[in-house]
């Protein structure tokens, strides 16, 4: 079974540019996450959907962090404009149904310069 | 309100020597409780779960079991490996919601 599929899994651009990280659920998982994870924050939950709907954005630091999730087997998270701040570990998760284990991508390396 | 409090990092222990990694927990109702492991430039990997008191979740020579009583989930194994380094997370999951709490995480390092 393929797994949680990000992509890129390198990014590296300069301050005040749009980057765009983009998520492949596994199939048939109906809710979606995406993650931060930086040494001094540790892993931090930005935003999750259930069934393509927004749920929780309260985690997203910022107006120039959004999340889509146009269908059931695509999302992206958008930062605009960049800044150095932003450099992390970016994850997507998935999952079936609630109360059940969540499963991770590799991840998306950012670095803003 | 829920959440998950695990032991304070790094650990470093010597190659054979038995692991505890303590991790108790705060929630309503009854959670689903998971250990997470983290290698090096991976993602997060489910390492075990249980669902219920008193349920044992094991795996690659890991155990943990949910102690309703002492509100706790505690990563054990009896000979750790230099390949059991990387990071350790305790977790909750409950049915109100699709999120998971996670903990701060642990991270292990295992001289040879």
């Amino acid at each position: 079974d393929a797994g949680v599929i990000q992509s890129p899994r390198h990014e590296v651009t300069e301050m005040g540019q749009e980057v765009t990280l983009r998520c492949k659920p596994i199939s048939g998982h109906n809710s979606l996450f995406w993650y931060r994870q930086t040494m001094m924050r540790g892993l931090e939950l930005l935003i999750y959907f259930n069934n393509n709907v927004p749920i929780d954005d309260s985690g997203m630091p910022e107006d120039r962090f959004s999340a889509k999730m146009p269908n059931a087997s695509f999302s992206t998270l958008k930062i605009q404009p960049s800044e150095p701040r932003d450099s992390a570990v970016y994850f997507c998760a998935s999952t079936e149904q609630r109360n059940q284990p969540q499963h991770f991508g590799d991840g998306t390396r950012l670095s803003i310069l | 309100g829920n959440s998950v409090t695990q032991m304070e990092g790094p650990v470093t222990l010597s190659e054979e020597a038995f692991l505890t990694i303590n991790c108790t927990y705060t929630a309503t109702g009854y959670p689903s409780l998971f250990w997470y492991v983290q290698y090096p430039g991976e993602g997060l990997q489910l390492l075990l779960k249980a669902t219920k008191a008193d349920d044992k979740g094991s795996n690659k020579g890991f155990e943990a079991t949910y102690r309703k009583e002492t509100t706790s989930f505690h990563l054990e194994k009896g000979s750790v490996q230099v390949s059991d380094s990387a990071v350790y997370f305790c977790a909750l999951g409950y049915s109100s919601a699709s999120k998971i709490i996670f903990g701060s995480g642990t991270r292990l390092s295992i001289r040879p």
